[in-house]
């Protein structure tokens, strides 16, 4: 099956700072979503994006699915950013089997 | 706010007991899904029902037992779980569409605790 792998598995940031998530997968793929875990376990979408790139406020993301790679950046961490990032892959034709990577831990201090 | 809701939110039970984990979502979404979070892992797969029937079981012991009752709805039935069973079990729905679906959208999630 597909692998995906996220890097870096951990980051600590300054409150303020920005950052870069990586995404790589290993097979191609249909569908690409963004998450973010927050400590209290909800999961919460931050981006559906197949291919392009999309911005949300602090947060914007760029896939290049040839290259088989997704970026998830944050600019001005804040200290609710921190959690765990996943990014999800999608491969059979109808949408249904998303495969996680196994996410990037972020903490941002004060 | 989450759209898809589940409950209970904590559940406790003995290795001997039966219960049900339930999750509900008025998105008109046809696809619902069943997770399993273990501690700093990501989530995994258990099942996926599409129009309200089974596409997909990824090999979940029998101990674990789904039901789409309409659309709208989506139950887990526990009987006879292990101590290693215990985690963040997250439902979520999405559209169904060949080829590019929807996103995902998950619910709170029920953190279950085998004792």
């Amino acid at each position: 099956g597909i692998q995906v792998e996220q890097s870096p598995p951990d980051l600590i940031l300054q409150e303020g700072a920005n950052s870069t998530l990586r995404c790589n997968f290993s097979d191609s793929v249909n569908n690409l979503q963004w998450f973010h875990q927050n400590p209290w376990g909800q999961l919460i979408n931050l981006f559906y994006i197949p291919s392009g790139t999309k911005q949300n406020g602090r947060l914007s993301a760029t896939t290049v699915a040839t290259e088989r790679y997704s970026l998830l950046y944050i600019s001005s961490s804040q200290t609710t950013d921190s959690g765990v990032y996943f990014c999800a892959v999608v491969t059979d034709n109808y949408g249904q089997n998303f495969v996680f990577g196994p996410g990037t831990r972020l903490s941002v201090l004060p | 706010d989450t759209e898809v809701t589940q409950t209970p939110k904590h559940l406790v039970m003995g290795m001997t007991n039966k219960k049900s984990l339930k999750c509900e979502q008025h998105m008109g979404h046809r696809a619902m899904y069943w997770y399993k979070q273990k501690a700093k892992k990501p989530p995994e797969l258990m099942f996926v029902y599409s129009y309200e029937k089974l596409s997909i079981n990824e090999s979940v012991p029998s101990r674990f037992s789904p039901e789409c009752p309409n659309s709208s709805l989506l139950n887990l039935h526990l009987h006879a779980l292990q101590p290693e069973d215990s985690a963040l079990y997250l439902c979520a729905s999405s559209h169904v569409m060949r080829a590019r679906n929807s996103p995902l959208h998950f619910g709170n999630g029920t953190r279950l605790t085998v004792t």
